[in-house]
């Protein structure tokens, strides 16, 4: 049973366009969400995250989006560049846990 | 670049094999973690350490086994390996645990293991 949902595999913008990608969790006692980017042959890197008592989190280009009651979150990022091309993966986690649960990941492909 | 060595990169090998994979970090961090990456399901915990010898299962730990004798070295153990184990592996540290701080978790580059 996913208990982290990332039902689109892959989406392709334009260069300069906002890009948004998008995630679903069933689990409510998660309380902390964060976002990695992936390139191939790479270990994924962090890039941002979110507590469950803030709705926006924001860094440069990239903000992160809670809804709580619909249990969904997003990743928006302006302007998307050709190199923010890769697996985007969302993963949450329940207070005092180590255990991340990831999202199956969706494939951003930016072009020029 | 966080130092973090994950080895051997590449691995073949039969069903039926042990099999250990070795993470190796330079920065003295206390926790660290093992994933398996597959088509399909994203990244899985397998196992993760709080600190010598102190370690917990994750999401997919049945078949694997860790140690941690020292802070650097945290190691994964197929006793016996199978084929539903073939996988990309990673190893991740991190200071403070995945909530503490703005920098959650460091990934290593991978090693992916073939069983055939």
């Amino acid at each position: 049973d996913q208990q982290v949902k990332q039902n689109s595999p892959s989406l392709s913008v334009q260069e300069g366009r906002i890009s948004i990608l998008n995630c679903d969790y069933t689990n409510s006692m998660f309380d902390y969400f964060l976002w990695y980017k992936k390139y191939p042959a790479e270990g994924p890197t962090f890039l941002i995250s979110i507590s469950s008592i803030k709705d926006k989190n924001e860094d440069g280009r990239f903000t992160v989006f809670l809804n709580k009651s619909a249990k969904h979150l997003s990743l928006h990022i302006v302007p998307s560049q050709p190199g923010d091309s890769a697996v985007y993966f969302c993963a949450a986690i329940q207070g005092g846990s180590e255990k991340l649960v990831f999202g199956k990941g969706t494939k951003l492909t930016v072009n020029p | 670049d966080a130092g973090i060595t994950q080895s051997p990169r590449h691995k073949v090998t039969e069903t039926g094999t042990p099999v250990t994979l070795r993470c190796h970090q330079t920065e003295n961090h206390r926790y660290m973690y093992w994933y398996r990456q597959d088509p399909g399901h994203g990244l899985r915990l397998i196992h993760y350490s709080y600190g010598v010898k102190d370690t917990d299962k994750g999401e997919v730990s049945d078949g694997y086994s860790v140690s941690r004798s020292k802070t650097e070295d945290f190691l994964l153990t197929l006793e016996s390996a199978t084929s539903s184990q073939t996988s990309v592996y990673f190893c991740a540290i991190s200071e403070l645990g995945v909530q503490g701080g703005n920098q959650p978790q460091h990934f290593g580059d991978g090693t992916r293991l073939s069983i055939l």
